[in-house]
Order: structure tokens, then sequence, then C-alpha cells
């Protein structure tokens, strides 16, 4: 069965302290690796798509990368307004996306 | 451009009770799918529609159905409401089948009492 593990479950950081956000996934022939950003009560909102290992891509502070087993979320420099949960979800085969529970990120001034 | 479009936004019923909710895909878009997500985790896959016809369903009671209209708007249907029911609905579309990046409504929360 696919699965798609994030860590940690939450994590708080000060301004400017970069971190990284982990998806770990169990699927059979990736076809996509998504990551999500989602504020409270509203849907998700799109920020990368990685096709295969080894790819990167970088949005403002953001940068996403993906081996064969996991994903990361480089957050560099934070700022306040990065705070909400970071959703990462695998698509395999025929198979509709499989989410992780996501990171919820704290931001502090 | 106008994104995916959900009504309603919130939504409160008791249990027994029927709900539709209704969903616009991005203009060009003609796949929608439909996602249950409930407090501390990730959507679940409902339903998805590509021309009209279902492409994939979820592990959810048959009291769950949906349909894609000709302009490829989307309702979904829950009856005999649960308080188990009372989530987050998001509607997402893609240009195509899902096999491609997803973009996601705003949602319509529903609470079951």
């Amino acid at each position: 069965e696919d699965q798609v593990t994030q860590s940690p479950e939450a994590l708080r950081l000060q301004e400017g302290e970069s971190s990284s956000l982990n998806c770990s996934y169990t699927v059979s022939g990736l076809r996509g690796l998504f990551w999500y950003r989602q504020d409270p009560g509203k849907g998700p909102e799109f920020l990368f798509t990685l096709y295969s290992a080894g790819e990167e891509k970088e949005k403002e502070r953001l940068k996403a990368t993906l081996t064969k087993k996991e994903s990361f979320l480089h957050i560099t420099a934070p700022k306040p307004e990065d705070s909400a949960t970071y959703l990462c979800a695998a698509l395999s085969g025929n198979t509709p996306l499989v989410f992780g529970k996501g990171t919820r990120l704290s931001v502090i001034a | 451009d106008a994104g995916v479009t959900q009504s309603p936004t919130h939504l409160i019923k008791t249990r027994g009770q029927h709900v539709t909710l209704r969903c616009s895909p991005i203009s060009g878009h003609k796949s929608v799918s439909w996602y249950q997500q409930v407090l501390g985790q990730g959507p679940q896959f409902i339903f998805q529609y590509y021309e009209k016809e279902e492409r994939g369903r979820g592990n959810f009671p048959d009291r769950f159905s949906a349909r894609q209209f000709p302009n490829y708007s989307s309702e979904l249907n829950v009856n005999a409401l649960l308080l188990g029911d009372s989530a987050l609905y998001l509607c997402a579309s893609s240009p195509r089948a899902y096999q491609e990046t997803q973009y996601f409504g705003p949602g319509t929360r529903l609470l079951v009492l």
C-alpha cells in the first residue's frame, strides 16, 4: 500500500532560522511528488512538483529536493508569513494522490 | 484567472440529512477530484472524474456519490450524514486525468450535528 510519512509533525522556528521538512514515501513507481502549503481553514496551495530523483525546485525561501525514498522542503531564513501546514503527496501508477499528515510550521518573530 | 471555486463555504447539517457540495474547475481543466480532510490529517481521496466519467473512487461508503457536468463542474453528494462526516471537503482540478499537478479550491467546511 502506498504510504507518505512527514516529519516532524510540528516545527517551531525563530525568524531567520533555516530548517528542513522531511517527506518519506513508499510507492510503487513514483510518477510525481507534490508539495502544498495550507493555511488554517483553507485549501492547499500548490508549491512544487518533482518527478525524478536528483530534481530540485526553488521558490523564494523554499527549495524542494527529491531522492529515491524521500523529499525535503528546505526553508531558508523563514519569516512569520511562512507559518502554515506543509503537505507532501505522492502519485504512482494509476492511483490517486496519497497525502502525508503534514508538518505544522510556526515561525516566531 | 479564476481558480477552483467551491460552494457553499460553510454548511451545518444534522445527522441523517443529505448534502450537496459544488465545484467549478479552473477554465480549461477537464478533471475534478474530491477529497475529505479531517482536522490534523492530510486530504483523503474520494472521487476523480474526467470527461464526465468516474476514473477513481477512494475507500468511502456508498453514501458518497458524485457527478460531473458537461461544463466540467462537479457535485459531491453525501446521504444519511453521520457525525464523522464533519470535515473540510476539497475539490481539485487538473487539465487531464489525475496523473499531474492538481489545484485545490478553498473547500467547504461541513459540520454535522
